[in-house]
């Protein structure tokens, strides 16, 4: 599992909240991502990190926002939460030494009222 | 955007028998084609992956084969047994490292 652990595990808030989620890992890998998984959709690419203070978008981006402050968290922010966020989302990291092997945690499940 | 496509959605299968779930993608600059397994509750795990400068690779009862012209690859699991019953997920890259994945496909393997 790459040393990832995610917080919480579960979440239930209410639309217009801020949500914070947590992403930890104990192994010193530089790259991380955030996906969020949907019925019908697989995994979609949120935001990635490519180390410390190094982020960018990816194909479903709006409305979330990303933080890494060190190399063993990666925080994901739901500035103002909505319904159409209520999904699992999951958390991955890259291994030194390998080819883009990503490797995911237990997931989030959150869900927006 | 779609550049992944898997096929089935949902596949049953008695147990011995071969299961094999199929994806197409168009990005011709991916070069990495994971497949990943997932348990109910749980987060994806990689279960095989492949390079386009090989045809198949297999590990224990799982083979990817790989057609590069037609832009196909697909995940072969030989005697299927009940606790292959999982969702798979194909995925691709190229040098971004982002992965793209398919829609995934509900195995369902029989006793």
């Amino acid at each position: 599992d790459a040393g990832i652990t995610q917080s919480p595990r579960h979440k239930v808030t209410e639309t217009g909240t801020p949500v914070t989620l947590r992403c930890h890992q104990t192994e010193n890998h530089r790259y991380m991502y955030w996906y969020r998984q949907d019925p019908g959709h697989g995994l979609r690419l949120i935001h990635y990190s490519y180390g410390v203070k190094d982020t960018d978008k990816g194909e479903v981006s709006d409305g979330y926002s990303v933080s890494r402050s060190k190399t063993e968290d990666f925080l994901l922010t739901l500035e103002s939460a909505t319904s159409s966020q209520t999904s699992v989302y999951f958390c991955a990291a890259v291994p030194e030494n390998t080819y883009n092997e990503q490797f995911f945690g237990p997931g989030t499940r959150l869900t927006v009222l | 955007q779609q550049q992944v496509k898997q096929s089935p959605q949902s596949l049953i299968v008695q147990k011995g028998g071969i299961s094999i779930i199929n994806c197409a993608y168009e990005n011709t600059a991916f070069d990495y084609f994971p497949w990943y397994q997932q348990f109910p509750g749980k987060g994806p795990a990689l279960l095989i992956a492949i390079r386009p400068d090989v045809s198949e690779k297999k590990e224990g009862r799982f083979t990817i084969s790989f057609n590069k012209s037609a832009k196909q690859f697909s995940l072969h699991i030989m005697d299927s047994q009940p606790g292959d019953s999982a969702t798979y997920f194909c995925a691709a890259s190229g040098a971004s490292g982002r992965l793209t994945f398919g829609e995934g496909t509900q195995l369902t393997v029989n006793p």
